[in-house]
C-alpha cells in the first residue's frame, strides 16, 4: 500500500554480501507485484516482477520471494555490488477499471559498503 | 526498449510564478500516462493519471486547479504547476504506459524533474 510521509529505512551491506529487502501489503486479493530500483536523481527502473500464482522468481542475481499467506514480498540480490546502491520499491499495479496505476511501497535505501 | 523523455530534469522558479514540465514517450504511444512527486527520502506519490484526450483523474488531496495535466497526443503530456511555493518544491516523475498490457515492462519513468520554488 501507500506509505506517503515515511522516511525511508536503510540497508547497509558490505559489498559481496547478499542483501534482502522486504516489502509488506496489505490486500490479500493483490495478484501482481514489481520491484524497481531508483538511483540518485532519477527515475524507477524495474527489476523484477511476480505474480500471486507463484512463490519465487528468479532473475539475475535476483530473487523475489511472494508469501501470500503473511502478505510479504522480498528482493534478493546475491553478491551486492557498488554499483546496487540505491532505493529499492516494491509496487502494486491497480485493476484497469482504476487506470492501471502503479501504487509504490515505502522503499528501502541500500548501501553498499566497499 | 521504451523510452521516457522528462523535460526539464531541473527547475528553479519564483514563488508564484508558474512551471511547465513535459513527458515525451520516444518509441511508443502511451495511451495512459501517471505522474508522481516524491519528497526527499520518501517513496513516489502518486498524484494524477491522464489518459490521452481526457481529462486527468486526480489523487486524493492532489489540487486539481494548481497542477494542471494536459495529455493531448499519445506521445506528450505535461504537467504545469501553478502559483507555485515553496513547498511544491519537489521530485516530479512521469511514467508511461502502452495501451496493450505490457505487466511490469509496460511502465516506463522519465528521469524527473526537480523543481526549487524561491
Amino acid at each position: 500500500g501507500e506509505s506517503v510521509g515515511l522516511h525511508l529505512p536503510t540497508l547497509s551491506v558490505q559489498e559481496g554480501d547478499n542483501s534482502i529487502i522486504n516489502c509488506a501489503y496489505s490486500n490479500s486479493a493483490s495478484d501482481y507485484f514489481i520491484w524497481y530500483k531508483q538511483e540518485s536523481g532519477k527515475g524507477p527502473q524495474f527489476i523484477i516482477d511476480i505474480r500471486s500464482n507463484m512463490d519465487k522468481r528468479q532473475g539475475q542475481r535476483v530473487t523475489v520471494l511472494l508469501n501470500k499467506t503473511v502478505k510479504h514480498l522480498s528482493l534478493q540480490i546475491a553478491a551486492t555490488q557498488p554499483g546496487d546502491s540505491a532505493v529499492y520499491f516494491c509496487a502494486e499495479p491497480k485493476g484497469l477499471n482504476q487506470g492501471g496505476k502503479l501504487i509504490f511501497g515505502q522503499g528501502t535505501e541500500l548501501s553498499v559498503k566497499p | 526498449g521504451a523510452v521516457v523523455s522528462q523535460h526539464p530534469s531541473r527547475v528553479i522558479c519564483k514563488s508564484g510564478t508558474s512551471v511547465k514540465i513535459e513527458c515525451r514517450s520516444l518509441d511508443f504511444q502511451a495511451t495512459t500516462m501517471f505522474w508522481y512527486r516524491q519528497f526527499p527520502k520518501q517513496s513516489l506519490m502518486l498524484m494524477a493519471t491522464s489518459n490521452e484526450g481526457s481529462k486527468a483523474t486526480y489523487e486524493q488531496g492532489v489540487e486539481k486547479d494548481k497542477f494542471l495535466i494536459n495529455h493531448a497526443s499519445l506521445t506528450l503530456s505535461t504537467l504545469t504547476v501553478t502559483s507555485a511555493h515553496p513547498e511544491d518544491s519537489s521530485f516530479y516523475i512521469c511514467s508511461a504506459r502502452p495501451g496493450a498490457w505490457g505487466g511490469g515492462y509496460g511502465y516506463t519513468f522519465g528521469s524527473g524533474t526537480r523543481l526549487t520554488v524561491v
